[in-house]
């Protein structure tokens, strides 16, 4: 199966500062990447979605400016939360598609994200 | 209507059991049909992919699609503790459009 990785796996930061997270694609390219949040218990929850190249697509209600997303290259993608408050405290999973897995998701292992 | 519905749980079984988990879903237009599961704290793993109606075998899992019914299953025979996890169904109409997930299926497969 393709090969997806996200780092950091795990990132407790201050309140108020920006967290970095980075989604690779290990073994294909991946002309689409898609960010989701997860609370516990709870399911996934697409934030945006993110062609090579050009700008992310966001759902209603997330904040573009806060979850700044760059997909500048066939195998990268990063999402970074700026000015990070405890209440964005979740866990973060990228997946991604392309080549001939256009028609399935394959996810990372996820970033846990806590903000002190 | 949702989408796709799934019931949440928690289902709990003893090991060895089958389990059945089922998907329903509202959109004729879904050709692709996939079902993960995710262990807590950590991302999805794709279990099984199938497209159109008919049945896939891997292993002790077996999926399920009926789209006259817009019905789909997956089947976990011989169940084992390491199967417990939650269950996401997943479909798409293709080539990476309209993903929907389902909210997922609690699994405990009890020793």
């Amino acid at each position: 199966g393709a090969v997806v990785s996200q780092h950091p796996s795990r990132v407790i930061c201050k309140s108020g500062t920006s967290v970095k997270i980075e989604c690779r694609s290990l073994d294909f390219q991946a002309t689409t990447m898609f960010w989701y949040r997860q609370f516990p218990k709870q399911s996934l929850m697409l934030m945006a979605t993110s062609n090579e190249g050009s700008k992310a697509t966001y759902e209603q209600g997330v904040e573009k400016d806060k979850f700044l997303i760059n997909h500048a290259s066939l195998t990268l993608s990063t999402l970074t939360v700026t000015s990070a408050h405890p209440e964005d405290s979740s866990f973060y999973i990228c997946s991604a598609i392309g080549g001939d897995r256009h028609h399935t998701q394959y996810f990372g292992p996820g970033t846990r994200l806590t903000v002190l | 209507q949702k989408e796709v519905e799934q019931d949440p749980g928690p289902l709990s079984v003893p090991e060895g059991a089958i389990v059945s988990l089922n998907c329903t879903y509202s959109n004729s237009a879904f050709q692709y049909f996939m079902w993960y599961r995710q262990y807590s704290r950590k991302g999805p793993e794709l279990l099984m992919y199938t497209y159109s109606s008919g049945n896939k075998e891997d292993g002790r899992f077996t999926a399920q699609v009926d789209k006259s019914s817009k019905y789909i299953s997956l089947f976990i025979r011989d169940s084992q503790p390491s199967d417990s996890a939650t269950y996401l169904c997943a479909m798409s109409v293709g080539y990476g459009q309209n993903f929907v997930f389902g909210p997922g299926t609690r699994l405990s497969v009890l020793p």
